[in-house]
């Protein structure tokens, strides 16, 4: 079983709408939850990043995590063609500077 | 700012030859961190540096591969001999080591052996 599972897609969606993307893992020790992009043929991005449970918002972008359930999710309200990348979740344990990444989501909005 | 500075952008090499990877982090960061990427394995981490001293090398896949640090502001990756299988996008990223939560990544370099 791999530390961190997420569904690699594609993912396909209109213009507007409500995207939902979500990630498992195993180890309880996990503490840090991030969230990267990754446009094509380009380095991974910062999107967001939160510090144990509970919801983060950023424009249209609102990162959750369930601890107890050990699951996190990025929502993308009001998705654009500029939002179509590839989205990473990433987990890091409280000491030390490993992140164990996610298979990534691949999210195609059209116009 | 300038970003992570990775070169080559590209390398085309024949199968039994060196490849050498370069990185420059970002001035004032003290973690620098080497990753591979392909379709099959997604996002793996190879090394990872702390204040230039490596700390964690349990990703690097076999002794073709070594990584080193001689100073803050420069890193390489070296495959030697190259093989076919290590065709991927090598990512070089770092931060600060009171953040490791945020990592930023370089362009990648996309390596393809033949």
């Amino acid at each position: 079983q791999k530390e961190v599972e997420q569904d690699p897609g594609p993912l396909s969606v209109p213009e507007g709408a409500i995207v939902s993307l979500n990630c498992t893992y195993s180890n309880s020790a996990f503490q840090y939850f991030m969230w990267y992009r990754q446009y094509s043929r380009k380095g991974p991005e910062l999107l967001m990043y939160t510090y144990s449970s509970g919801n983060k918002e950023d424009g249209r972008f609102t990162a959750q995590v369930d601890k107890s359930s050990k699951y996190i999710s990025l929502f993308i309200r009001d998705s654009q063609p500029s939002d179509s990348a590839t989205y990473l979740c990433a987990m890091i344990w409280n000491q030390g500077g490993k992140l164990i990444f996610g298979q990534g989501t691949e999210l195609s909005v059209k116009p | 700012d300038a970003g992570v500075i990775q070169s080559p952008r590209h390398e085309v090499t024949e199968m039994g030859q060196e490849v050498t990877l370069r990185c420059k982090p970002i001035s004032g960061h003290n973690s620098l961190f080497w990753y591979r990427q392909t379709m099959m394995r997604g996002l793996e981490l190879l090394i990872y540096f702390n204040n230039n001293v490596p700390i964690d090398d349990s990703g690097m896949p076999e002794d073709r591969f070594s990584a080193k640090m001689p100073n803050a502001s420069f890193s390489t990756l070296k495959i030697q001999p190259s093989e076919p299988r290590d065709s991927a996008v090598y990512f070089c990223a770092s931060s600060f080591s009171g953040s490791p939560e945020t990592q930023y990544f370089g362009p990648g370099t996309r390596l393809l052996v033949l």
